[in-house]
């Protein structure tokens, strides 16, 4: 079980809006900040958010991130079938100094 | 653009060690670093560790302690990670990803893994 809790799955149909939790604590969430990585189906992951709601060159803007506290938020508007895949949230655990991941959200476009 | 092309699948067996190599292409190596991380099957990805490419210096995961070895080649701009002392359970898809790093309001550096390679398939059995 990981220390980041993701929701296992969510869902929404075509156009929708989704959004996927991230929930640490102050040595994690609470005192770094959150990247997003997207993994297709089959694929090595890709790096989808930074800092916390930073979007790299080259993604698109349907994607969003935020954080409060000890809780970070990716979010999906307008949702395509070829964004279905798992979604991990990550940051660094101040404790341990290690990179943690959440153990991931598997989107399903219906 | 900045790729990262990793080694061919592995099979070992118990007690065996592997060694993945990683090499970078696009960008000055010796700029950024290279994180390791891997997948077991059906699972979520588990960071191993950490390697700084200028001056060699590593950092890894406690439960890979003494088993995990980080190294950089900067003349041909490879990083390699060998793993020791397999397990069943180290059958995973290995990743190199390149660490990137943006300055906070604080001056402190934040790191990101912003390109990955494929992956390098190790599995572990007798």
């Amino acid at each position: 079980q990981s220390v980041l809790a993701q929701p296992p799955s969510v869902s929404g149909a075509p156009g929708q809006r989704v959004t996927i939790s991230c929930s640490g604590n102050s040595s994690n969430i609470g005192n770094n900040p959150v990247n997003w990585y997207q993994q297709l189906p089959g694929k090595a992951p890709k790096l989808l958010i930074y800092f916390d709601g930073l979007l790299p060159s080259g993604v698109s803007d349907r994607f969003s991130g935020s954080k409060s506290g000890t809780s970070a938020s990716l979010a999906i508007s307008g949702l395509h079938s070829d964004d279905e895949g798992d979604y991990f949230c990550a940051t660094w655990e101040d404790r341990l100094n290690v990179v943690l991941f959440g153990g991931g959200t598997k989107l399903t476009v219906l | 653009q900045a790729q990262l092309v990793q080694s061919g699948a592995e099979v070992k067996t118990p007690g065996a060690s592997v060694k993945v190599s990683c090499k970078a292409s696009g960008y000055t190596f010796s700029n950024y670093g290279i994180s390791w991380v891997r997948q077991a099957p059906g699972q979520g990805l588990e960071w191993i560790g950490r390697l700084n490419t200028y001056n060699g210096f590593t950092d890894n995961a406690q439960k890979f302690q003494g088993r995990v070895s980080m190294t950089a080649d900067t003349p041909t701009s490879t990083a390699y990670m060998e793993l020791g002392s397999l397990k069943s359970d180290d059958t995973a898809i290995y990743y190199c990803a390149r660490r990137s790093r943006i300055t906070g309001p604080t001056g402190y550096y934040y790191y990101y893994m912003d390109v990955w390679g494929k992956g390098t398939t190790v599995i572990v059995s007798s």
